[in-house]
């Protein structure tokens, strides 16, 4: 079992549908971090948390968009997406990202196959 | 900019025999090197990280790492696979310089048969 909750696990959309993903983790960790992967490949950050506010946003197309409600949960918003969107998406969380947390490992949770019809 | 190469895509191994996925990586600076896995639809694992001074580093599951400064390499080995060992495994490296982003290898696919 992973400490890291994803809801939901799969998701079919429509292009003009709006949806969205949630992630929660109750270890206390003040990072927390999006990642789009494709099959077979590694994850590729989208957005990085850090003790709730915006840290890293690494060129994301702005039909995602994430938001930090605390510091347990962390939520993807979903709107006009396209085909190539289509993917699986992880949420991860660590203690923290500074320099004396350089050491920590990411907690990932098992993601959200999203499909884009 | 920190990064870290698997050279291999895949790697076939029998059952009860030793294992090892390669990894190298090129940092300035202290590495943070970590080993992930990720089964069939599953997010990725914790496996084991690098810790300064300690060469042979030991993980979940049986798994190690060794780490070769000389070599630049932090290579993943089992003594005995398992045939649920098979998995995608992935090096990663945080760079500190880019705000402490995970740099993530290409991945290996270990297959294990009995």
């Amino acid at each position: 079992d992973t400490e890291v909750t994803q809801t939901p696990k799969h998701l079919v959309m429509g292009m003009t549908n709006k949806k969205s993903l949630k992630c929660e983790q109750h270890m206390g960790h003040r990072a927390m971090y999006w990642y789009k992967q494709k099959a077979k490949k590694p994850p590729e950050l989208m957005f990085v948390y850090s003790y709730e506010k915006l840290s890293i946003n690494e060129s994301v197309p702005s039909r995602f968009s994430p938001e930090c409600p605390n510091s347990s949960l962390l939520n993807l918003h979903l709107h006009a997406l396209q085909p190539e969107d289509s993917a699986l998406y992880l949420c991860a969380s660590s203690l923290d990202r500074g320099q004396l947390y350089s050491n920590q490992p990411q907690h990932f949770g098992d993601g959200t196959r999203l499909s884009i019809l | 900019a920190q990064s870290v190469a698997q050279p291999e895509d895949q790697v076939n191994v029998a059952e009860g025999n030793p294992l090892t996925v390669k990894c190298t990586y090129s940092v300035s600076g202290n590495p943070y090197l970590f080993w992930y896995v990720q089964y069939p639809n599953r997010g990725l694992q914790f496996l084991l990280k690098y810790i300064t001074g300690d060469n042979l580093v030991k993980g979940s599951y049986g798994f190690e790492a060794e780490f070769n400064k000389s070599q630049t390499s932090f290579h993943l080995k089992k003594p005995s696979a398992l045939v649920s060992d098979s998995a995608l495994y992935f090096c990663a490296v945080r760079d500190m310089d880019q705000g402490g982003k995970l740099i993530f290898g290409q991945g290996t696919e270990l297959s294990v048969k009995p």
